[in-house]
């Protein structure tokens, strides 16, 4: 199965920072990735899919890029809604699978 | 707007089923692709299968092929997901989603239900 590593597992910002997280897939695979918001005690919300296309909705701090195996989120200007866990996922195999997830937390 | 709302929490015995259901509104379940994930504790999601609207099946991931069965009653636009001889380690909370084929994303979470498997 394509396998989904991220790094890091978890990290400590400041509003108005900027972070990036990283995906890193365990063989090439094409744009089906897309990454993930996820609040306490609520269920993850699409933040942005085939890479780089932000779902509608979500803020312009949020941006992702990335090919072949190494793919990444940006934050930029950190906001304290931001803080939350972010999992990136495959859908390019037919064994669909996350990554780890990344927890930003505050600083 | 779709909206999903999944039946309450579970307890079940090692070795039994549970049948966890996803009410929706907003949209008909004909116009979905409904899928069902799971997140056992301190571990990442598990994506449990769905409908495939390319193929018009259910497709089901090696890992959970012959004891999961996701139905759909159309009628009352609520889908099932069924998981049979239950270990310990299926505890976890089951969500069910919303698949779309134009952007290969689930876009849409119900809020979840707790299983609890324990003797």
């Amino acid at each position: 199965d394509l396998q989904m590593t991220q790094s890091p597992s978890s990290l400590s910002a400041s509003v108005g920072d900027s972070v990036t997280i990283t995906c890193r897939a365990s063989q090439t695979m094409s744009r089906y990735l897309n990454w993930y918001q996820q609040k306490p005690g609520k269920a993850p919300e699409l933040l942005i899919y085939t890479v780089s296309t932000l779902q509608t909705g979500v803020s312009s701090r949020f941006s992702g890029s990335g090919s072949g195996t190494d793919f990444t989120l940006t934050i930029s200007s950190l906001q304290p809604e931001d803080f939350a866990t972010y999992y990136c996922q495959q859908t390019y195999s037919t064994q669909w699978t996350f990554g780890q997830g990344t927890k930003v937390e505050i600083k | 707007q779709v909206q999903l709302v999944q039946s309450g929490a579970e307890v079940k015995k090692p070795g039994a089923s549970v049948k966890v259901s996803c009410k929706v509104s907003g949209y008909t379940l004909t116009e979905l692709s409904m899928h069902w994930v799971r997140q056992a504790p301190g571990k990442r999601f598990e994506w449990m299968g769905g409908f495939d609207p390319e193929d018009g099946e259910t497709v089901y991931p090696r890992s959970f092929q012959g004891r999961v069965t996701m139905t759909e009653d159309t009628s009352t636009d609520t889908a099932y997901m069924e998981l049979s001889s239950l270990k310990s380690d299926d505890t976890a909370v089951y969500h069910c989603v919303t698949y779309r084929a134009s952007t290969w994303a689930f876009h849409s979470w119900g809020q979840g239900t707790l299983v609890t498997v324990s003797s």
